[in-house]
């Protein structure tokens, strides 16, 4: 199945930087959700995007819903050690059936 | 909150076993999905279900089965298991049938298949 295209796909950086990734397709998308995965679980949701130019915050966490609705970012602002783990991009195109990004793997040096 | 939970954190199966993956949400979902995660492929969908006693194929179902009979049940069949199924399973759900709704995943079966 198709795959959205996640980067960086892995990012090392001190604690108290900021963060950046985002995910594109060639393919428009109605719906992006981002991902948490941390070592051994499941995937948390850590936002949910609706709308082409959405701007949604949950902490630290900033998610936009790209207006061409081909692209989403997730920012992380003053990041803490507990950010660590793999950050998933998921869209919907039709019903249903969600899209995965490859995820991008974030270490964060004390 | 939205709970999932699959039946074992960690599963040791030999080849040719059956195997019963037990996926449970308490949200009254009416949505439920099978993934697989395995290193570099990311989450494939093995199956999904709309509703109780209806199931769907997604990316990969050859090798796998499901069974949802009751609304907050939904189990995932590995009729006879290979080496090549040894993987995280994650189980998830969603409401409505809007069909663009968030999925809420359960922690995750890792299974061995030896």
């Amino acid at each position: 199945g198709q795959q959205l295209n996640q980067s960086p796909q892995s990012m090392f950086i001190q604690e108290g930087e900021d963060v950046s990734m985002n995910c594109t397709s060639s393919s428009i998308f109605n719906t992006w959700l981002w991902y948490k995965q941390e070592p051994g679980e499941g995937p948390v949701l850590l936002i949910a995007l609706y709308k082409a130019g959405e701007l949604t915050s949950n902490g630290r966490l900033t998610a936009q819903f790209g207006i061409t609705r081909k692209d989403s970012f997730l920012n992380i602002s003053a990041s803490i050690p507990s950010d660590v783990g793999i950050y998933f991009c998921a869209g919907y195109q039709g019903a249903q059936k969600l899209v995965f990004g490859q995820g991008t793997r974030l270490t964060i040096n004390p | 909150d939205v709970k999932v939970t699959q039946s074992s954190r960690y599963l040791v199966k030999r080849t040719g076993e059956k195997v019963f993956l037990e996926c449970v949400q308490d949200m009254d979902h009416e949505n439920m999905f099978w993934y697989r995660q395995d290193p570099g492929l990311g989450l494939r969908l093995i199956y999904f279900s709309y509703d109780v006693k209806m199931k769907e194929k997604g990316d990969i179902p050859e090798g796998y089965s499901v069974s949802r009979e009751k609304k907050e049940r939904f189990s995932l069949i590995l009729e006879s298991a290979s080496t090549n199924q040894t993987s995280m399973y994650l189980c998830a759900s969603s409401s409505g049938t809007s069909g663009s709704n968030e999925q809420f995943f359960g922690p995750g079966t890792r299974l061995t298949v030896l």
